[in-house]
């Protein structure tokens, strides 16, 4: 199965940049990078996915390296609400299943 | 357009029972993945459904089961249930299995407490 590598945590200021890193060295050519997050007690929430050219929506930006070994995501002006665990996903390959790793629990502070 | 809606959203239930917890895709959704969510083990994959089939089952007992109906609803059931099943279900529907680079959609869960 391809992995991925998330830090366990991260602090980010109200109002400021969150920059979420990622690790998927061993993506393969045609998979794409997806991002969820889950706001405590909440169900998963998807918030973008990409190939190799960097993604931008209403939620976040998604930067990928060129070799595409590593990602990552970008929330432009993080708020109170944002504070969640987010999650770097590859898709699963053949039958198997989408796995969830422990992902980054992002704490944004006043 | 609306969500994932799964029932019920709380449940207890005691220990040797059975439960059937249900999820109602997002509508034009045909496949149905079901996740339980513990503390201590975080999101851990059940079974995904597709067009009534199961396409993938994760590493849990025989008392995990689950099933999809035509309209792609699907149930998933835990029977004689043990304290340890106390956990938060989720259940996330996509256009098409989630190996063909589709996204997928969350509900709420359904939180067992089993006593």
């Amino acid at each position: 199965d391809a992995k991925t590598t998330q830090p366990p945590s991260m602090d980010c200021a109200e109002g400021r940049a969150a920059n979420l890193p990622c690790n998927h060295s061993t993506i393969s050519g045609n998979e794409y990078v997806y991002w969820y997050r889950q706001i405590h007690s909440q169900g998963p929430q998807y918030i973008i996915h990409g190939l190799k050219n960097n993604e931008t929506n209403e939620m976040a930006s998604l930067i990928i390296t060129e070799d595409r070994k590593s990602s990552t995501l970008i929330l432009p002006h993080a708020t109170l609400r944002d504070t969640a665990v987010y999650y770097c996903i590859l898709p699963p390959r053949g039958n198997n299943d989408m796995r969830f790793g422990a992902g980054t629990r992002l704490t944004v502070k006043p | 357009k609306a969500g994932v809606t799964q029932t019920p959203r709380y449940l207890i239930k005691t220990r040797g029972q059975q439960v059937t917890l249900s999820c109602s895709p997002i509508s034009g959704h045909r496949s149905v993945s079901w996740y339980q969510q513990t503390p201590g083990q975080g999101l851990q994959f059940l079974f995904e459904y597709f067009s009534e089939t199961q396409r993938n089952k994760g590493n849990f007992p025989g008392r995990f089961s689950g099933r999809q109906f035509s309209n792609s609803r699907s149930e998933m059931n835990v029977s004689t249930l043990e304290l340890g099943d106390s956990a938060l279900y989720l259940c996330a529907s996509s256009l098409s299995w989630t190996g063909a680079n589709t996204e997928a959609f969350f509900g709420q869960g359904t939180r067992l407490t089993v006593v």
